[in-house]
């Protein structure tokens, strides 16, 4: 079956540190993948967007790369700041589909 | 603020019932999606309308259906409510119909608590 797996378990890191998040994928022939990022209560918000045709993509303190062989995408965040603290959803699609699947986010606790 | 908008933030009704949730897209914006997240099912994505018109659906229950206005804006309709029923409800909001190729913009969501 088709699966999106996110390390379940709170990654803690301290200030000024690189985060790097894992998002795995089973099944899937993705054509694009998304991240998100997620505050409690709140709606998810868009970060980056890699095609399958690229292997990294840069935004500021954000990278994330896209390894269609390992069926992996990480991201990273450097410098990081107690205002990253948040959940971060991978999502994806499959070629030829139009919904975006959402794996379950892993949250990032940044210690000051 | 992602410019998507919706109605109410928080509703709390009695198993059995039906509710209505509302969603503004983005000004421009002609494809909506609804998402339900709770805590143990994560963000799951229930349907898709472009323009009017259903494109993609998703675990959305029988009980369940939406609708896509002539203005954009979006109404999902949710009927004979079940105590599993209580999540929260995410409008999104893109601009092209193959969602996947651009970003969504979430609205704040509707707290659905059902009693």
């Amino acid at each position: 079956s088709q699966k999106i797996e996110q390390n379940s378990e709170a990654l803690n890191i301290q200030e000024g540190k690189t985060a790097t998040l894992t998002c795995n994928y089973t099944n899937y022939s993705p054509a694009y993948l998304q991240w998100y990022r997620q505050d409690p209560g709140r709606g998810p918000v868009f970060l980056l967007l890699i095609r399958e045709n690229e292997k990294e993509k840069r935004k500021e303190r954000l990278k994330v790369t896209f390894d269609t062989t390992l069926k992996q995408s990480l991201f990273h965040i450097t410098a990081s700041q107690p205002a990253d603290s948040a959940t971060y959803l991978c999502a994806l699609i499959g070629t030829g589909r139009r919904a975006l699947t959402f794996g379950s986010g892993t949250r990032l606790q940044v210690q000051p | 603020d992602s410019g998507v908008t919706q109605t109410p933030k928080h509703l709390i009704t009695a198993t059995g019932q039906r509710v209505t949730l509302r969603c503004s897209p983005r000004s421009g914006d002609l494809s909506v999606y609804w998402y339900q997240q709770s805590l143990d099912q994560g963000l799951q994505f229930l349907i898709q309308y472009y323009n009017g018109e259903e494109r993609a659906k998703g675990n959305i229950l029988e009980r369940f259906s939406a609708q896509q206005f002539p203005d954009l804006h979006s109404e999902l309709n949710l009927s004979s409510l079940e105590l599993g029923d209580s999540a929260l409800y995410f409008c999104a909001s893109s601009v092209e119909a193959e969602g996947s190729a651009y970003e969504q913009y979430f609205g704040p969501g509707t707290r659905l608590t059902v009693t």
